[in-house]
């Protein structure tokens, strides 16, 4: 039973683009959210990260929109850049941080030159 | 800063071996984490550390898994007799403590083969 899903494993946007990553929830309980970014044989790198208490949070060229009503929460990217390509996990967390993140299986985000 | 670091970064086990995964987190950080990457896959949960304390082990498949943190930095988890299901890259995490900012940070992984 997942709780996060990702339900692109891949997507292809041309340099200069808006990308916009998609991650549906299941569990109400979550209060926090993040999106790490993984290169190949590297560890998730942090970008961003939103309270369930907003709706919207913004980092440069990073904004990730929560949509509670719906469970749903997105990354957009503007512009993609090359750098951008890597796989991009959503993950959620609750109660007092002293938990472990649970993560979706992840979108594989290509962005064409 | 100094990052999370782990060792080794590979390591192959013949079935039935015992192994040791050794994680440095980030300097003062109070919460550790240890997740399990299989292939294709994300991260899943295995345990978490407060300090010297294991707050949480729900996550820990077998009681072939354990993990110590003893002196509240350093933390090593260990797999006895591994599993060709064991086979996965395995991530720790620190973060700056159970309260403010959420964020975890990630070391690059151990990646265990099991033949």
């Amino acid at each position: 039973d997942q709780q996060v899903k990702q339900n692109s494993p891949s997507l292809s946007v041309q340099e200069g683009r808006i990308s916009i990553l998609n991650c549906d929830y299941t569990n109400s309980m979550f209060d926090y959210f993040l999106w790490y970014k993984k290169y190949p044989a590297e560890g998730p790198t942090f970008l961003i990260s939103i309270s369930s208490i907003k709706d919207k949070n913004e980092d440069g060229r990073f904004t990730v929109f929560l949509n509670k009503s719906a469970k749903h929460l997105s990354l957009h990217i503007v512009p993609s850049q090359p750098g951008d390509s890597a796989v991009y996990f959503c993950a959620s967390g609750q109660g007092g941080g002293a938990d472990g993140l649970t993560f979706g299986k992840g979108t594989h985000l290509i962005i064409q030159p | 800063g100094a990052g999370v670091s782990q060792s080794p970064r590979y390591k192959v086990a013949k079935r039935g071996q015992d192994v040791a995964l050794r994680c440095d987190p980030i300097s003062g950080h109070v919460s550790l984490f240890w997740y399990q990457q299989a292939l294709g896959q994300g991260p899943e949960f295995l345990t978490y550390f407060q300090n010297e304390a294991q707050l949480d082990k729900s996550g820990l498949p077998s009681d072939r898994f354990f993990a110590e943190r003893p002196e509240g930095s350093v933390s090593t988890l260990k797999i006895q007799r591994t599993q060709q299901e064991d086979s996965a890259v395995y991530l720790c995490a620190s973060r700056t403590g159970p309260y403010g900012s959420y964020e975890q940070y990630f070391g690059p992984g151990t990646r265990l083969t099991v033949t």
